[in-house]
Formats: structure tokens, C-alpha cells, sequence
């Protein structure tokens, strides 16, 4: 069964940048896994940030940005702000029997 | 704006059928180009892909649930919808349906989600 790895839980301080990733158990991430980014805040629904590694949705702040990295998926905030305190989830496409698959989520904490 | 909205039944009985509906309003259901899919999400854990239907009604799922779940389409009411029979208490969750961008017939990324709707299995 395919696991998809993120950090648990990361701590980052007002203004300051952090990077959260997103490994796969099959190997390393490349761009044919249309790497995808999530963020959820308590009690709503996921919102979508970044698409197929490093796009942006149209509501997607400038500060979010997407990438590879050491065989990962990165997702980096510059800037941090109080309200970037969060879940975050990446999902990789893997075709076949299993399309997709989320990644454990990362807890992001602002202090 | 595209907007997506899941209703259905808040509480079923183990062993018997979750059913859910998505109703989408702001686009149409039929256009090519998308799919329409679930996802749910146990209380207090993380993000689980239920599966999705595409355009031209083929549907594909996880295989952890494919022997208990079916995904159809009504494009009459431009909506979708989610069947999970012979529940257990293991599927409690709240329940996401979402639509995902399809580019030369692969699916591509997820764009907009529905609220979600919390159902609780119990006797």
C-alpha cells in the first residue's frame, strides 16, 4: 500500500518562512505525480492552494509557493502570517488502481 | 462561482447504505473537462480519496472501498452522488465532494469543495 509522508506537526514564527514536504513510499516525487496542496483550518473544508507542483489557484496568496525538493514535494511559506496556522495536506496522483492519495497532513503553528 | 453542496442522511445504522448527494450550481455537470469526486475525513484524522466519477460516467475508487461504494451521476438535477453500504462505525466522517480538472483525459487537480456533511454511524 502506497503511504505518502509529511511532517507532523511544524512550528514557524510571525513573518518567518517554513517549508513543508511531502515524500512518497514508491521513491522520489516527480512532477507525474501532479503534486497537489491543501489547507485546512479548523471546522471547514480543504481549500485548495497549489496544483501540479508549483501553480497557483487564483486565490492562492503570493506567499504560498510550490516545488521539488530532495525528491519531495515542497510547499513554502515566505512571510508567514497568523492566519497561515493550519493543517496541510498534499496529495499525489498515482494512476493505476489507486489514483490518488493524501499525505498525513502537517499541523502549521504560528508563535 | 462554482459551488458544490453535500446533503444527506447525518446518522445510519451499521450494516446498512450511506448515501450521499452533491448538488453543483454555477456550472454544469455535464461539461467535459472535470470529474466529480469524494473524499471524506474521520473526526480528528486525515483526508482519505473516496473516488470519482468522470464525464463520460466512468467511475474509479479506492481500493480500500471499492467493494462497498458506487458513484453515479444525475445530470438531470446536476448532481452526484455517494453509496457506501454495509457501514461500520469505521466510517464515520465528514464527507467532501469536490471537483477535479481533467487535462487530455487524466485527472489533474482539485479545485473546489463542497462544505462537507458529518454522518455518524450508530445504532
Amino acid at each position: 500500500q502506497t503511504v505518502v509522508t509529511q511532517e507532523p506537526s511544524l512550528t514557524v514564527s510571525p513573518g518567518g518562512t517554513v517549508t513543508l514536504t511531502c515524500a512518497s513510499s514508491t521513491g522520489a516525487v516527480t512532477s507525474g505525480y501532479y503534486p497537489n496542496w491543501f489547507q485546512q483550518k479548523p471546522g471547514q473544508a480543504p481549500r485548495a492552494l497549489i496544483y501540479s507542483t508549483s501553480n497557483k489557484h487564483s486565490w492562492t496568496p503570493a506567499r504560498f509557493s510550490g516545488s521539488l525538493l530532495g525528491g519531495k514535494a515542497a510547499l513554502t511559506l515566505s512571510g508567514v502570517q497568523p492566519e497561515d496556522e493550519a493543517e496541510y495536506y498534499c496529495l499525489l496522483y498515482y494512476g493505476g488502481a489507486q489514483p490518488w492519495v493524501f499525505g498525513g497532513g502537517t499541523k502549521l503553528t504560528v508563535l | 462561482q462554482l459551488q458544490l453542496q453535500e446533503s444527506g442522511s447525518g446518522l445510519v445504522k451499521p450494516s446498512q447504505t450511506l448515501s450521499l448527494t452533491c448538488a453543483v450550481s454555477g456550472g454544469s455537470i455535464s461539461s467535459g473537462g472535470y470529474s466529480w469526486s469524494w473524499i471524506r475525513q474521520p473526526p480528528g484524522k486525515g483526508l482519505e480519496w473516496i473516488g470519482y466519477i468522470y464525464h463520460s460516467g466512468s467511475t474509479y475508487y479506492n481500493p480500500s472501498l471499492k467493494s462497498r461504494v458506487t458513484i453515479s451521476v444525475d445530470r438531470s438535477k446536476n448532481q452526484f452522488s455517494l453509496k457506501l453500504s454495509s457501514v461500520t462505525a469505521a466510517d464515520t466522517a465528514v464527507y467532501y465532494c469536490a471537483r477535479v480538472i481533467v487535462v487530455v483525459g487524466r485527472p489533474y487537480y482539485f479545485d473546489y469543495w463542497g462544505q462537507g456533511t458529518l454522518v455518524t454511524v450508530s445504532s
